[in-house]
This record gives structure tokens, sequence and C-alpha cells, in this order.
């Protein structure tokens, strides 16, 4: 059982190049998320998603686009990466809000 | 104003020694949930525990146990028998609201270092 997978690992992007990250779960679950964590800091809700067809914005979308065309996949587009995207990213899902999040191994991401 | 807040920005424990991880929350819903998870240096994270607002029991899983005082609105997080594998970040979370909220918010997070 895969369970949640994230790629790239790493990431190394120019000012204004555009990137898309992968996020695939198995596990049939609803409820998906994109995460950013930065030093000091917990983890920052981007986007997410309760459905195939349904996204709905985090605390800080700003500079990300996110779409849910099946229940299994969940990628996240940075449009013009800036510096201040610099950041780990976690994808992660769950079956209920009740129930724990799993997460991907996360993505290492440097805007220069 | 924080919603979560873990006020122990590190902390070294003696391996063997218990630990308590300290986690307060800010809310106004009757119903919410608590969840504590720990990311080692290798970054992955993993979850640990929860607590649901209406639930009479403290929650336990293995090691871990949730210290939760409703009237006080913490939830820490205790581990007994600290090990050499628990030194990691350890993050409290919340989930406010009904059924349909699936949002965590998140603290800061305490960095937990086991000494041998």
């Amino acid at each position: 059982n895969a369970g949640v997978t994230q790629t790239p690992k790493f990431q190394v992007l120019k000012t204004g190049q555009s990137m898309t990250l992968q996020c695939a779960q198995d596990m049939n679950h609803e409820y998906m998320s994109w995460y950013r964590q930065d030093p000091g800091m917990g983890l920052r809700l981007i986007h997410y998603s309760v459905g195939a067809g349904i996204t709905d914005q985090g605390e800080v979308p700003n500079g990300y686009n996110v779409s849910r065309s099946t229940t299994e996949d969940f990628p996240l587009r940075l449009l013009s990466a800036a510096p201040s995207q610099t950041s780990v990213y976690f994808c992660a899902s769950s079956y209920d809000p009740d129930s724990p999040l799993h997460f991907g191994n996360g993505t290492r991401l440097t805007v220069t | 104003a924080q919603k979560i807040t873990q006020t122990q920005p590190g902390m070294f424990v003696q391996e063997k020694e218990a630990v308590t991880l300290d986690c307060t929350y800010d809310t106004s819903d009757q119903s919410y949930g608590l969840f504590w998870y720990k990311q080692p240096s290798s970054g992955e994270m993993i979850f640990l525990i929860y607590q649901g607002s209406y639930d009479e029991q403290n929650a336990t899983e293995g090691r871990y146990s949730l210290n939760f005082q409703k009237a006080r609105k913490s939830a820490n997080l205790v581990i007994s028998a600290s090990q050499l594998g628990d030194s990691a970040m350890y993050f409290c979370a919340m989930r406010e609201g009904g059924d349909s909220n699936y949002q965590l918010i998140w603290g800061a997070g305490t960095k937990l270092i086991i000494k041998p």
C-alpha cells in the first residue's frame, strides 16, 4: 500500500519559472491538502479538496493553483516562482475530519 | 491570537524519563479535535494520537498519552519512558467546527532531544 506519493523530493527553480508538484494517494480518501512548512512555524494550509472537482483555498493560497480531476490525484502548481516560495511542501490526505492525515514525504523547493 | 500555542521551542530530556510537551488551544467551538504529530530529522510527518472534544477519556496510544484538560484548553502530550528515537519535532494541531471542516491549525512545534 503506497499511501501518499509526492514527487519530486527536491527541486530548484529560478524566479519566474513554473512547475507542478505531484501528489497521488491510493487510499480512496476524499480529503486532500497541500501544506508548506517554513522554519520556526507550523504547517500552513495552501489549498485543499474535499472530493473530485472541489477545491478551496487555505491560509496561504497566493501564487499556487490546484485541481482535483480524480479522487487519487491533487497536483499543486506554482505559477511564477518567487524566493518567498522556498519551503518544504507536504501533500496529505485523510478519510474524514477526525481521522489522521497521511502525509507524503515532502518536497524541498528552493527558488533562486 | 494564536489558535495553537506550543510554549516550549526546545526540550532536553534524559533517556527513560517521562516527557510532557505542552499545547494550549483557543476555540469557541464545542466540537473540535486535537492531533499530535512527530517529525523526525528525516522529515516525514508521523501521526501519534488524537483526542476529540467530546471524548471523556484521555487518549492513549502505546507510550503516548494525551492529558486533555478541556476547561484549561490544554492538550499536552505525555511520552512515557523516553527513548533516543523520540528525538524529533512534535506538532500539536486542532480541527475546529463540524464534520465538514477538515482544516487543521498547527502549532509552531517543540524540538525534543533525548539525551543518553
